[in-house]
């Protein structure tokens, strides 16, 4: 058990729509990222949060982005689905200060979303 | 651009058997590099992770090694076990510690 939460565990949604995915992170860590894992491939990196700010992005269109929360919770928000959206969304977080025991990411269980 | 690979993409291989898994990246301005289990349709649970100071980590049966000089990183699990089945991924984190660069993963079957 990592202490990392998230729900749903499963969601479907049609294209169009607009989904809310989100995640508790274990208390005191202050980063937390998204990621993106399709069928058969490791997790694709869309964002990081430090402190409720965005402090990096990977290759993720506008129509993703987050929030992160004082109580170490966040979300990630992602509108107007595409059938490519359709994959397993995982967040991370860590201490998010200096050292290898605070770098070190905890994985949530995922969310699986399937976009129809 | 990072990118990562892992080869091989699928390994099988008695119980008992001492194996090694392969990481190779492009870029060696590394924050750290994090090797992880996934088991089928699950998160990821954390192994080891190397700061970019440091050569290698261990952790019971595995040891992980970093050489950035050659853009490689080894997983070594001793004595495998059929526990140990499932897909391995590394990860390599930006010189910032932002992003997270992960390669597509080693699953592993240990037979019985």
């Amino acid at each position: 058990e990592t202490g990392v939460t998230q729900s749903p565990t499963h969601l479907i949604k049609t294209r169009g729509q607009q989904v809310t995915l989100r995640c508790s992170s274990q208390s005191g860590h202050n980063t937390v990222s998204w990621y993106q894992q399709a069928l058969g491939q490791g997790p694709q990196f869309i964002f990081q949060y430090y402190r409720e700010e965005e402090n990096g992005r990977g290759n993720f269109p506008p129509r993703f982005s987050g929030l992160q929360f004082p109580n170490y919770s966040s979300e990630l928000n992602v509108n107007a689905l595409e059938l490519d959206d359709s994959a397993l969304y995982l967040c991370a977080s860590s201490l998010g200060t200096s050292g290898w025991e605070a770098d070190t990411q905890y994985f949530g269980p995922g969310t699986r979303l399937t976009v129809l | 651009k990072q990118e990562v690979t892992q080869i091989p993409a699928a390994l099988s291989v008695p119980e008992g058997e001492n194996l090694v898994l392969n990481c190779s990246f492009t870029d060696s301005a590394i924050y750290n590099l994090q090797w992880f289990r996934q088991d089928p349709g699950k998160g990821l649970t954390s192994l080891l992770l190397i700061q970019s100071s440091q050569r290698e980590q261990t952790s019971g049966r595995l040891n992980a090694s970093l050489d950035k000089s050659s853009g490689r990183s080894t997983l070594y699990i001793a004595a495998s076990q059929p526990g140990d089945s499932a897909t391995y991924l590394c990860a390599m984190r930006d010189a910032n510690a932002g992003k997270s660069t992960f390669g597509d993963g080693t699953t592993l079957t240990v037979k019985p």
